[in-house]
């Protein structure tokens, strides 16, 4: 069965700090894909991020970058010289190839609070 | 381009009363999702349909759910009778087919059952 784990439940810094938000998965599927989506104060649910488990090349996008090590199943989500902006809680999400079907699979989320 | 429309954005209902929520997924998205959020339970698939099939309802708590997606560009979620449980919000979102691709959300309707 396949699992996120996101032991962070909340984490407070103050601008411009660099913050690592941890995603921890579980599968059994040798295909499957990884997902970062944000969701502000507002409520939406933003895509972030897709990465399937053949590549593990990190990726940089502006100040958000992205850390997948299979060896260890995690996904590791860093937001470099956080703004107030970036204050949301952040879902990572599994989807497996084979075992899931076309279901998206969340951990509990990560509250990001980014103080001036 | 638009992105996923929910309809109503807020709700509240007496308990008992019928709640039917609706969406419409981005156009040339042939997979559709809704998903309920919760503080006790977070995200939750509740049912989703692939080409206005459904293929996957066992997150649907029970009968008093129902979805439909009668053609591509729309979907209802009814709940008949609500409870006061049933207060969350309700996500829709839609992807491209195939497995590989992510799902736009849309903006979620917020359900109070008093």
């Amino acid at each position: 069965a396949q699992k996120v784990t996101q032991a962070q439940t909340e984490i407070s810094v103050v601008e411009k700090e660099d913050v690592t938000l941890d995603c921890v998965y579980e599968t059994r599927d040798t295909t499957y894909y990884l997902f970062w989506y944000k969701q502000p104060p507002s409520g939406e649910l933003v895509f972030l991020i897709r990465r399937n488990s053949f590549d593990e090349q990190n990726e940089i996008s502006g100040r958000y970058s992205w850390n997948f090590q299979k060896s260890t199943s995690s996904f590791n989500f860093t937001i470099t010289a956080s703004q107030v902006v970036d204050s949301a809680v952040y879902f990572c999400a599994l989807k497996e190839l084979t075992g899931g079907g076309n279901k998206l699979t969340f951990g509990t989320g990560t509250q990001l609070k980014v103080e001036l | 381009d638009a992105g996923v429309i929910q309809s109503p954005r807020h709700e509240v209902t007496e308990m008992g009363q019928e709640v039917t929520l609706r969406c419409k997924p981005i156009s040339g998205h042939n997979s559709l999702f809704w998903y309920r959020q919760t503080m006790m339970r977070g995200l939750e698939l509740l049912i989703y349909f692939n080409n206005n099939v459904p293929i996957d309802d066992s997150g649907m708590p029970e009968d008093r759910f129902s979805a439909k997606m009668p053609n591509a560009s729309f979907s209802t979620l009814k709940i008949q009778p609500s409870e006061p449980r049933d207060s969350a919000v309700y996500f829709c979102a839609s992807s491209l087919g195939r497995s590989s691709y992510e799902q736009y959300f849309g903006p979620g309707t917020r359900l109070t059952v008093t």
